[in-house]
């Protein structure tokens, strides 16, 4: 079975700096995918990121860039330059070798960003 | 190209009545999938369809619960004799097919009295 955890339920950063948010995974799979999404208050889940297992370089997107520590089951998020925008909730999420693709969510972690 | 479309985006309902919520995903995408959302935590897998047949269904859909994807098109989701623990945001993605990116419709937040 997969599992992602995310241990921080909360984050405060500045405006203008960096953060980063914890995400470990769980998987027996050979080949998965890792996923950020940001839900605003709105409710709608904005994809971020994508990282896939056999990647050997960090994804980046933007001011998104993803730490891939296979070794570690490790996938953080590190968002530089935050922007008063980026406070959300923010999910890590898999996929598997499963044929369905479904996505394995964690708990999230609130995000708010101090003038 | 517009993104995944829901309808109605709040729904409230007294115990015991039916809904039904409607998806319309990126057109050409083959995968649609449901999603249900409870306070605090993360979105959990329901069901799934490719084109229009629905593959994997979770546990947490009861028999209350239907969904259907006619034509492979638009998908909807009806649950009968809603209960107060139905209250969630009920989100709908969709997807090219296979491992792609799903893209996530705003939800319907549904609050059962």
């Amino acid at each position: 079975a997969q599992k992602i955890t995310q241990t921080q339920p909360g984050m405060f950063v500045q405006e203008k700096e960096a953060v980063t948010l914890d995400c470990t995974y769980d998987t027996s799979d050979q080949s998965y995918g890792l996923f950020w999404y940001k839900q605003p208050s709105s409710g709608e889940m904005i994809f971020l990121i994508y990282q896939g297992s056999y990647d050997e370089q960090n994804a980046t997107e933007g001011r998104y860039s993803l730490n891939f520590q296979k070794a570690r089951k490790s996938a953080n998020l590190v968002i530089s330059a935050s922007q008063l925008g980026d406070s959300a909730m923010y999910f890590c999420a898999m996929i598997g070798e499963d044929s369905s693709y479904k996505l394995i969510f964690g708990s999230g972690t609130r995000l708010l960003v101090r003038p | 190209d517009t993104g995944v479309s829901q309808n109605p985006r709040h729904k409230i309902t007294k115990r015991g009545q039916n809904v039904t919520f409607r998806c319309d995903p990126i057109s050409e995408h083959n995968r649609l999938y449901w999603y249900r959302q409870t306070l605090g935590q993360g979105p959990e897998f329901l069901t799934y369809f490719q084109n229009e047949a629905q593959l994997e269904k979770s546990r947490l859909l009861s028999d209350r619960f239907s969904a259907e994807r006619p034509k492979g098109s638009f998908s909807t989701l009806e649950i009968q004799r809603t209960e107060q623990g139905d209250s969630a945001m009920y989100l709908c993605a969709s997807s090219p097919a296979g491992p792609e990116t799903q893209y996530f419709g705003p939800g319907t937040r549904l609050l059962v009295l």
